[in-house]
């Protein structure tokens, strides 16, 4: 069965710190993973998928097969980062299966 | 349109009465999704439309709960008898037609928050 895995629900650091919210997947065909962002009062977006290896917003996420991961990163985060973060598989072509999502806050 | 339109924005609704939460995706997009949205919780599938038609409904929380599509536009996701724990964020979702080499995401409406009082 697929599944997404995000251990934490809360993550605080402060600005300028290097942040990782980690997500971890659960699947058996070959996985296409995506991180959504939701900032508060705003909708749901698309942050960056795997797929394209981009930087957004001075985010990154590494597809690591071997673990089963897709930890997003950024080296040093801002207090407009805060937000809630949602990892994402797509399978069955264009289905998608959601992480409960990790609520950042960057601390001034 | 622009993108994905829900209505109404706010709702909130008496124990055992019916809602009707609705749907606009965006022209062109086949897919359409809903999920549900707890406070401090994550996404919820319900159901998924491709068309008009709706291969999964497994998400569907109990018979309360229905949606249909009209096509390939409006849907509409109903609740009877509503209970205090569906109150929640209804987010609706669309996506241009399943492919394998597709490379699309979702594009989220802003939500339909529900309280049952």
């Amino acid at each position: 069965a697929q599944r997404v895995t995000q251990p934490e629900k809360l993550l605080s650091v402060f600005k300028g710190a290097p942040v990782e919210l980690k997500c971890n997947y659960s699947y058996s065909g070959s996985p296409e993973l995506f991180w959504y962002v939701q900032y508060s009062r705003q909708r749901l977006q698309l942050l960056l998928r795997h797929i394209s290896r981009e930087s957004i917003k001075g985010f990154t996420a590494d597809l690591n097969k071997g673990e089963t991961s897709f930890h997003l990163k950024k080296p040093f985060a801002q207090e407009e980062d805060s937000a809630m973060y949602y990892c994402a598989l797509r399978y069955n072509n264009n289905d998608m299966r959601f992480g409960a999502g990790t609520r950042l806050t960057v601390k001034p | 349109g622009a993108g994905v339109s829900q209505s109404p924005s706010n709702k909130v609704t008496e124990k055992g009465k019916d809602v009707e939460l609705r749907c606009d995706p965006i022209s062109g997009h086949t897919a359409l999704y809903w999920y549900r949205q707890r406070l401090g919780q994550g996404l919820e599938f319900l159901i998924y439309f491709q068309g008009n038609s709706a291969p999964d409904k497994s998400g569907l929380p109990s018979d309360r709960f229905s949606a249909e599509r009209t096509g390939e536009s409006v849907s509409t996701l109903t609740i009877q008898r509503t209970q205090q724990e569906d109150s929640a964020v209804y987010l609706c979702a669309s996506s241009l037609a399943r492919g394998r080499h597709s490379n699309y995401g979702y594009t989220f409406g802003s939500g339909t928050r529900l309280t049952v009082v």
